[in-house]
């Protein structure tokens, strides 16, 4: 039972365009929403959150929407760079991050230069 | 970046043998996790800790055990390694909103 989903294992961008990634949840008990970005042979890293008194929050060239009616979030990364490519991860909680989190399984980011 | 080291970073075990995890941090951060990585299916808790001598399974545990005697410190047991054990183990502490993750420990059960 996938509570979080990524529903694309993988998406390419050109560079300097408009980079979307997905994520689908499933319990509404989650209130707190993440995304973690991960290289290759290292830990993912925090990029993002939101917490569900908003429905936007923006971190320089990335910002994070979350439509609570449709159990939906998206970040966005604009404009997206090569050094954006990476693994992308969501993540969901029901007590502000601070217990158990919920991963989706991952989107691949691919920016073509 | 947080202080965070997982040791070893790789090891290769055969089934059957015991092989314990260890994570490191000197944030002091109240909260610690273990995750395994797998393709397909991201990033899935083990157990985490809240606290000294305090912790709690999560969506995958069986197969696994932990101890937390000193807040630094975070240790994953597996008792009788499997193959199907085989991933990526990732530590991970947290003291509000985020949480940060160690490099990772690549284990290999033959």
């Amino acid at each position: 039972d996938q509570q979080v989903k990524q529903n694309s294992p993988s998406l390419s961008v050109q560079e300097g365009r408009i980079s979307i990634l997905n994520c689908d949840y499933t319990n509404s008990m989650f209130d707190y929403f993440l995304w973690y970005k991960k290289y290759p042979a290292e830990g993912p890293t925090f990029l993002i959150s939101i917490s569900s008194i908003k429905d936007k929050n923006e971190d320089g060239r990335f910002t994070v929407f979350l439509n609570k009616s449709a159990k939906h979030l998206s970040l966005h990364i604009v404009p997206s760079q090569p050094g954006d490519s990476a693994v992308y991860f969501c993540a969901a909680s029901g007590n502000f991050g601070n217990e158990k989190l919920t991963f989706g399984t991952g989107t691949r980011l691919t920016i073509i230069p | 970046d947080a202080g965070i080291t997982q040791s070893p970073r790789h090891k290769v075990t055969e089934t059957g043998t015991p092989v314990t995890l260890r994570c490191h941090q000197t944030e002091n951060h109240r909260y610690m996790y273990w995750y395994r990585q797998d393709p397909g299916h991201g990033l899935r808790l083990i157990h985490y800790s809240y606290g000294v001598k305090d912790t709690d399974k999560g969506e995958v545990s069986d197969g696994y055990s932990v101890s937390r005697s000193k807040t630094e410190d975070f240790l994953l047991t597996l008792e009788s390694a499997t193959s199907s054990q085989t991933s990526v183990y990732f530590c991970a502490i947290s003291e509000r909103d985020e949480q940060f993750f160690g490099p990772g420990t690549r284990l290999t059960v033959l």
